[in-house]
């Protein structure tokens, strides 16, 4: 596609449940980076994969979240056993960057997933 | 760690005033410096960057100046629209643990009156 795709665009769920995120990145973008965004706070990464590299989790909350990215195009974020601090709006971006080099051009975003836990 | 530290919002201003965003970072390394803008009900978006210190990015009349002497990139605009009325993400990209990932500000909401 023409640019990053996330679904679904709002997910609804029971605390307690799991949920999968998906983000559908830039063709031929490397990198790709999960962030989350609560309500006044800035963008909080969570994860990022570079091309076959292992993936940077220094930013998971907890051991309830994880991510994968399946022949290095889309990628899955699931929380498992929601809880209602994990309601946030998840974004998604991928950028062409070289391997673990410095992000010279830009990274383009998703138009997020709203999580929401009741 | 990296870091990057915006002034709180909300700005709020009148048509045709002049904009200063400030933004002040915290980089190991030498870091690529980016503002995004999130537009309501719309994904963030590049609105300009500096890779360099004493770049000047621009863009829609929009400016800030890459100053590594005072680790800083202010946003600037002489005059701004309604349209202008979004969310503004200061950020940068630089090493952190053998990795380089975007670290962002928390954002400073703009709102301009007609």
């Amino acid at each position: 596609g023409a640019g990053v795709s996330q679904s679904p665009s709002n997910k609804v769920t029971e605390k307690g449940k799991d949920v999968e995120l998906r983000c559908d990145p830039i063709s031929g973008h490397t990198a790709l980076y999960w962030y989350r965004q609560s309500l006044g706070q800035g963008l909080e990464f969570l994860i990022y994969f570079q091309g076959n590299s292992a993936p940077d989790k220094s930013g998971l909350p907890s051991d309830r979240f994880s991510a994968e990215r399946t022949g290095g195009s889309v990628s899955t974020l699931t929380i498992q056993r929601t809880q209602q601090e994990d309601s946030a709006v998840y974004l998604c971006a991928s950028s062409f960057s070289r391997d673990r080099g410095p992000l010279i051009t830009e990274a383009f975003f998703g138009q997020g997933t709203r999580l929401t836990v009741v | 760690g990296n870091s990057v530290t915006q002034m709180e919002g909300p700005v709020t201003l009148s048509e045709e005033a002049f904009l200063t965003i400030n933004c002040t970072y915290t980089a190991t390394g030498y870091p690529s410096l980016f503002w995004y803008v999130q537009y309501p009900g719309e994904g963030l978006q590049l609105l300009l960057k500096a890779t360099k210190a004493d770049d000047k990015g621009s863009n829609k009349g929009f400016e800030a100046t890459y100053r590594k002497e005072t680790t800083s990139f202010h946003l600037e605009k002489g005059s701004v629209q309604v349209s202008d009325s979004a969310v503004y993400f200061c950020a940068l990209s630089a090493a952190s643990g053998g990795s380089y990932i975007p670290t962002f500000g928390r954002g400073t909401s703009l709102i301009v009156h007609p």
